[in-house]
């Protein structure tokens, strides 16, 4: 199986601020990954798919970048609306398809 | 435009079974393959089974192959999950999920709101 590992787990940041995002897979997925944005109670939204998609309605101030192993999620200008939890996940090989752990963006 | 509606969760003890259900809404149901993907209480996601729109490719998790049964019936745009001999690990928020099939290696792009599975004694 591939493994995925986010980093970091949790970060403060303010409304206004660049926040990064990192995703590593234990093997290269060329650009099969997407990014997820989940809020408490909710089912997870797709944000970006194939590496640097936007997926339609998503808000420009989301980029997604990476290909191979190491991946990049971000946000250019951080919004209250945008305090949340971020997954990555794997669509390359055939199934299981596997999610990082998640990473946290909490208001500083 | 896809409306997902998850349903059929509960209180089942160790052991046990669960039928979930999940309906479209929409009308595009039959061209996606559909997905079961699964939160246990404040940890992240897990994919748990996968089926094609004409059922002909079905795929499950480690984790729930030979206890978990994927089905699906296109005519009334329905997804299910039959859950058998289910643990205490099996408790979770599950939630059914869409892949385009005119994509390549496509994202999960719809979601339904998810059904709480507890498993417990």
């Amino acid at each position: 199986d591939i493994q995925m590992t986010q980093s970091p787990s949790s970060l403060s940041a303010s409304v206004g601020d660049r926040v990064t995002i990192t995703c590593r897979t234990s093997q290269s997925i060329s650009s099969y990954l997407n990014w997820y944005q989940q809020k408490p109670g909710k089912a997870p939204k797709l944000l970006i798919y194939a590496a640097s998609s936007l997926q339609s309605g998503v808000p420009s101030r989301f980029s997604g970048s990476g290909s191979g192993t190491d991946f990049t999620l971000t946000i250019s200008s951080l919004q209250p609306e945008d305090f949340a939890t971020y997954y990555c996940q794997q669509s390359y090989s055939s199934p299981p398809w596997t999610f990082g752990q998640g990473t946290k963006v909490e208001i500083k | 435009e896809v409306q997902l509606v998850a349903s059929g969760g509960g209180l089942v003890k160790p052991g046990g079974s669960l039928r979930l259900s999940c309906v479209d809404s929409g009308f595009t149901f039959s061209t996606y393959t559909m997905n079961w993907v699964r939160q246990a209480p404040g940890k992240g996601l897990e994919w748990v089974s996968s089926i094609s729109s004409r059922s002909n490719y079905i795929y499950y998790a480690a984790s729930v192959k030979g206890r978990f049964t994927i089905s699906r019936d296109n005519a009334k745009n329905s997804l299910y999950l039959q859950m058998k001999s289910l643990r205490v690990e099996d408790t979770a928020v599950y939630y059914c999920a869409t892949m385009s099939e005119q994509l390549v290696r496509p994202p999960f792009d719809h979601w339904g709101q998810g059904t709480l599975v507890t498993v417990s004694s």
